[in-house]
This record gives C-alpha cells, sequence and structure tokens, in this order.
C-alpha cells in the first residue's frame, strides 16, 4: 500500500491557536516524512520533515510528532498566525533504485487562520 | 539563485492534442522528477529522470513521456490529452541521493 491518508481536509483556527493535521500511512517502507506547504498559485515547500527513528521533531512553530507502531504522524502549528493560511500536504518516501526520492502524498489540508 | 523555474504557467488545449511542458532545475541539482496535482488533491508522482534517463515512473500511462537535457533540464510530454488531463504540473528538482525536492510552481493545463 502507497497510500498516505489526510485528515482534516479543511481547519480553521483563531489567530494564536494551535493547528493540528494528522497523516497515516500503511507501507512500513517509508523512511521519510516531510511536510509540505503551499500558496495559491504557487508551488509545494518543504516546511519540516523527520525520519522514524525520532519521536519528535520541532523547527520554531512547527513540530512533528511521530508514532512509528501506530503508523502516524501529526504536524502541530503552535501560534497560528494569517499568514500560515495555506495548503499543507504530508508526504511519505522509500529508498528506491532512483536518484531521488519519489515522494507518495496526502490529500491535504486548507488550514485558515482567523485574525 | 533561481530556483525551478516552468513554463508555459498556464495553458488550454483541446482533446486529442499534444502538450510540452518544460522545467529548468535549481542551480546544482541534477534530477527532476514531475508530478500532477488534480485541483483539490494532493501531487502525484509521474516519473523522475537523472542522467537523461528515466529511472522511476509512476502510475501513469504511455501517453506521458519525457526528456532530460545535458543541462539537466526537463519536459514532460502528454499525447492524446483527455479532460482528465486538465491539472497543476509541477517540476520539483534535486541533488543525487539528497532528501530534499524544490518545487516550481508549475504548469496548470486545462483540456477542454
Amino acid at each position: 500500500q502507497q497510500q498516505v491518508k489526510q485528515s482534516p481536509q479543511s481547519l480553521i483556527v483563531q489567530k494564536g491557536g494551535i493547528s493540528i493535521i494528522n497523516c497515516a500511512y500503511e507501507n512500513t517502507a517509508f523512511d521519510y516524512f516531510p511536510w509540505y506547504q503551499q500558496f495559491p498559485g504557487k508551488g509545494p515547500a518543504l516546511l519540516i520533515a523527520i525520519r522514524p527513528d525520532v519521536s519528535e521533531k520541532k523547527e520554531g512553530r512547527f513540530t512533528i510528532s511521530f508514532n512509528k507502531s501506530a503508523k502516524q504522524f501529526s504536524l502541530h502549528i503552535m501560534d497560528s498566525q494569517p499568514g500560515d493560511s495555506a495548503t499543507y500536504f504530508c508526504a511519505a518516501s522509500s529508498l528506491s533504485s532512483g536518484s531521488a526520492r519519489q515522494l507518495t502524498f496526502g490529500s491535504g489540508t486548507q488550514l485558515t487562520v482567523l485574525p | 539563485d533561481a530556483g525551478v523555474t516552468q513554463s508555459p504557467t498556464h495553458l488550454i488545449k483541446t482533446r486529442g492534442q499534444q502538450v510540452t511542458l518544460r522545467c529548468s532545475p535549481k542551480s546544482g541539482h541534477d534530477t527532476v522528477s514531475w508530478y500532477q496535482q488534480a485541483l483539490g488533491q494532493g501531487p502525484q508522482f509521474i516519473f523522475q529522470y537523472y542522467e537523461e534517463e528515466e529511472r522511476q515512473r509512476g502510475n501513469f500511462p504511455d501517453r506521458f513521456s519525457g526528456h532530460q537535457f545535458p543541462n539537466y533540464s526537463s519536459e514532460l510530454n502528454v499525447n492524446a490529452l483527455l479532460l482528465g488531463d486538465s491539472a497543476l504540473y509541477l517540476c520539483a528538482s534535486s541533488m543525487t541521493g539528497a532528501n530534499v525536492l524544490t518545487f516550481g510552481a508549475g504548469s496548470r493545463l486545462t483540456v477542454l
């Protein structure tokens, strides 16, 4: 199974609140889990990524929590700001014969942060 | 430093036609991947090029083909266009063996 399931589809949060987006995967060969942020009219941009040998990674206001046994990972955005309003995608990949990783993306979460 | 550049940004075609999309990778990157992003969906992997050869391919029909040039730039060709081919086509570049992919802003294709 190559699918990555993402929820919720949309999320509305007040400024200063915590935004939480969840993803689940089936393929235990996945060993790299990035999150991408996409603004309208732009391509996805890497936000933060984690490997399965750690349970949490924090960069500024963004934290990934990873549960290997449950095959789930989540993105937490602390102190959410209106500028965080964008679509967020989780992704996963495994080492392959190619020269670079092939990403399997979730379906995306449209985040709106109200001022 | 320019990132990944794609052209054209928008184009409209009719069913049955053929289209060519172009991508220039970020400076220093030698691998190019193409993704299709349907409206409201996550990107789906089409294929990856390295050293002018297709290295990996996703679940896309042979109507989708590509090419990589000696300067690492790449083209995506789609033949016999279908309405369902309407999407944002994203190019991503990376260095060999790197985890990080840098995406371009995409080419939005509308098939009428």
